[in-house]
């Protein structure tokens, strides 16, 4: 069975100190790992999606990488809007999404 | 593009009563997914469909569940005699069978007393 595994469960960070998200997973066949944001009260938000190993993607300040038994989600000079929880999924040879259970980020100013 | 959009985003009820909620996709996308999120836990997947036909349902959906997608468009998921356990974020994504990536709704917020 899929395992998303999200570390750490919480990070708190001063404005413009950067970090990284990691997001583990063990499937048998990797279509896709998927970065989604979600606020509080509100449904996730696509963010990014990574096929293979090696390959990489940036969106202002979130830069996503992939390897072939993780993710990670780098943080560069985070702002307090960046406060969000950071859900990871994988999508195996059928269609549904599984996620990991979040990373919850706040940033303070 | 108007998103996908989800009817009602809150719903309480008592105990056994019955409850339905309705998706409406981002047009033209034929997959819609449903899933369920509870507090400090990622979206679990319940059932999708490919325009009509209802093609996967995770063994967790009990039978007091259920969900159609008559025309292909919007979707509905009933839940029968509901339970405490069934208080959740219920959450509606869809997507095109050629990129599936799944744009998610704002959920509907069920709490059952």
């Amino acid at each position: 069975e899929d395992q998303v595994t999200q570390s750490p469960e919480a990070l708190r960070l001063q404005e413009g100190e950067s970090s990284s998200l990691n997001c583990s997973y063990t499937v048998s066949g990797l279509r896709g790992l998927f970065w989604y944001r979600q606020d509080p009260g509100k449904g996730p938000e696509f963010l990014f999606t990574l096929y293979s190993a090696g390959e990489e993607k940036e969106k202002e300040r979130l830069k996503a990488t992939l390897t072939k038994k993780e993710s990670f989600l780098h943080i560069t000079a985070p702002k307090p809007e960046d406060s969000a929880t950071y859900l990871c999924a994988v999508q195996e040879y059928g269609n549904k999404l599984v996620f990991g259970a979040g990373t919850i980020l706040r940033v303070k100013s | 593009d108007t998103g996908v959009s989800q009817n009602p985003r809150h719903k309480i009820t008592k105990r056994g009563q019955n409850v339905t909620f309705r998706c409406d996709p981002i047009s033209e996308h034929n997959r819609l997914y449903w899933y369920r999120q509870t507090l400090g836990q990622g979206p679990e997947f319940l059932t999708y469909f490919q325009n009509e036909a209802q093609l996967e349902k995770s063994r967790l959906l009990s039978d007091r569940f259920s969900a159609e997608r008559p025309k292909g468009s919007f979707s509905t998921l009933e839940i029968q005699r509901t339970e405490q356990g069934d208080s959740a974020m219920y959450l509606c994504a869809s997507s095109l069978i050629a990129t599936d990536t799944q744009y998610f709704g704002p959920g509907t917020r069920l709490t059952v007393l």
